[in-house]
């Protein structure tokens, strides 16, 4: 099993949707995660931290279940700026990334 | 404020050569991180450094080495470079705030092409 495993995409959605975004990782331990954006090309950019519940940033809600080792993200009311790869992160000592998922949101 | 600078931006090497990059932090980050991300894959964790010693390794070979300055700047080296080791190399660095915050911050990344 990968430490970190991400919803394998890609997904297209219309302008104005609502997507959700899976992740699953491996340590029991692991005590923080995030969420980070990479358009192509670039570097990731953090989008959220995600230390507890779970938390809320605009468009942008992020869940945490810590029993069943998943974390999620989703996105409200979806604009074409928000076209871009999301990666899962889960800090064990070192950031381990997921593979990412890619979004592409089309007019 | 400058964020995380690296330098090359791009870079092209032959097989078996060895390679430097380099990377300076975001002003009041200590510790830097070195990723090294493949096409289409996540960053994968090559190491991190923090007061000039390395912290944390990820499962590459010795081939990579690094280093970190009393400035807190950073160097990746590669020696004997394979054709698999043409990749994103991403530089980042980090801080621990308080109440148990982290912030963590990419720089640019230099695209390494071996031929």
């Amino acid at each position: 099993r990968k430490e970190v495993e991400q919803d394998p995409g890609p997904f297209n959605v219309p302008e104005g949707a609502t997507v959700a975004f899976n992740c699953t990782y491996s340590n029991s331990a692991s005590q923080s995660f995030f969420w980070y954006r990479q358009d192509c090309r670039k570097e990731p950019k953090l989008l959220m931290s995600v230390y507890s519940s779970g938390n809320e940033d605009g468009r942008f809600t992020a869940q945490l279940n810590r029993a069943s080792q998943y974390i999620s993200l989703l996105i409200r009311d979806s604009k074409l700026s928000d076209s871009a790869t999301y990666l899962c992160v889960v800090n064990d000592n070192d950031m381990r990334f997921g593979a990412g998922t890619r979004l592409t949101v089309k007019p | 404020d400058a964020g995380v600078t690296q330098s090359p931006t791009h870079l092209i090497k032959t097989r078996g050569q060895q390679v430097t990059l380099r990377c300076s932090p975001k002003s009041g980050h200590d510790t830097v991180s070195w990723y090294q991300q493949a096409l289409g894959q996540g960053p994968q964790f090559i190491f991190q450094y923090y007061e000039e010693e390395e912290r944390q390794r990820g499962n590459f070979p010795d081939r990579f080495s690094g280093h970190q300055f009393p400035n807190y700047s950073s160097e990746l080296n590669v020696n004997a470079l394979l054709l698999g080791d043409s990749a994103l190399y991403l530089c980042a660095s980090s801080f621990w705030g308080g109440e148990g915050t982290y912030e963590q911050y990419f720089g640019p990344g230099t695209r390494l092409t071996v031929t």
